[in-house]
């Protein structure tokens, strides 16, 4: 099964409102990366939070992650249509070098 | 002046031939790599390269063979192509084994 699974699967809302995402992963990480795919496009870096951070600011976009929990959520505030997309969570288990896991991803509809 | 490209963008082939797909990249990166997106939308790594070590995903059938004529490129040769290779396939590179990861745009396989 995937290192990385996000929740929910899909998520639909109006724009101005905030979206949360969440990943659980299962074994020890170096470090947790959101990506943002957009329909038909590569994968997008967002951001990155390393395994001694436990929040991290990028604009709109705010990461959290509990190692205890084994857990990370990706918040969009404000969203806006143009948010719409799929958001995967990608782990990079210890050991693995940069051999990313990636979840299924969430996607993300912001209706106008 | 796109950083990591890939070609074909899209192709359509019979089971049996073989066929390559090409990446470069233009970001002095010295690991590339090689990820499959299934039709569920599940990313899976499949070959890391990096100062000509390569590192091979267990579950990748050796009908795939990644090829690396020099730092910049990693073209990925597929022998015998079944219909179960149908996907999209990424490429993507980075500095080191460590951070952020570039992709492509991807390269639609369809297998009839």
């Amino acid at each position: 099964s995937q290192q990385g699974e996000e929740d929910p699967q899909a998520l639909s809302i109006q724009e101005g409102e905030n979206a949360t995402m969440n990943c659980s992963y299962k074994t020890s990480i170096n470090n947790l990366q959101w990506y943002r795919q957009n329909s038909g496009r590569g994968l997008v870096h967002l951001i990155l939070i390393r395994s001694n951070e436990r929040e991290k600011h990028s604009g709109r976009l705010r990461v959290t992650l509990d190692t205890s929990k084994k857990s990370s959520s990706l918040l969009i505030t404000a969203s806006r249509a143009a948010d719409t997309a799929s958001y995967f969570c990608a782990t990079d288990a210890l050991g693995a070098g940069n051999m990313l896991t990636f979840g299924g991803g969430t996607r993300l509809m912001v209706k106008p | 002046d796109t950083a990591v490209s890939q070609t074909p963008k899209y192709l359509v082939t019979q089971m049996g031939n073989d066929k390559s797909i090409k990446c470069e990249q233009n970001l002095g990166h010295d690991t590339m790599y090689w990820y499959k997106q299934d039709s569920k939308k599940f990313l899976k790594i499949m070959f890391s390269y990096n100062n000509k070590e390569l590192i091979i995903n267990e579950t990748v059938p050796n009908r795939f063979s990644p090829k690396s004529p020099d730092k910049a490129h990693l073209n990925l040769h597929i022998n015998s192509l079944e219909l179960g290779d149908s996907a999209v396939y990424f490429c993507a590179s980075s500095t080191g084994t460590k951070g952020t990861i570039y992709f492509g745009e991807g390269s639609w396989l369809t297998v009839v």
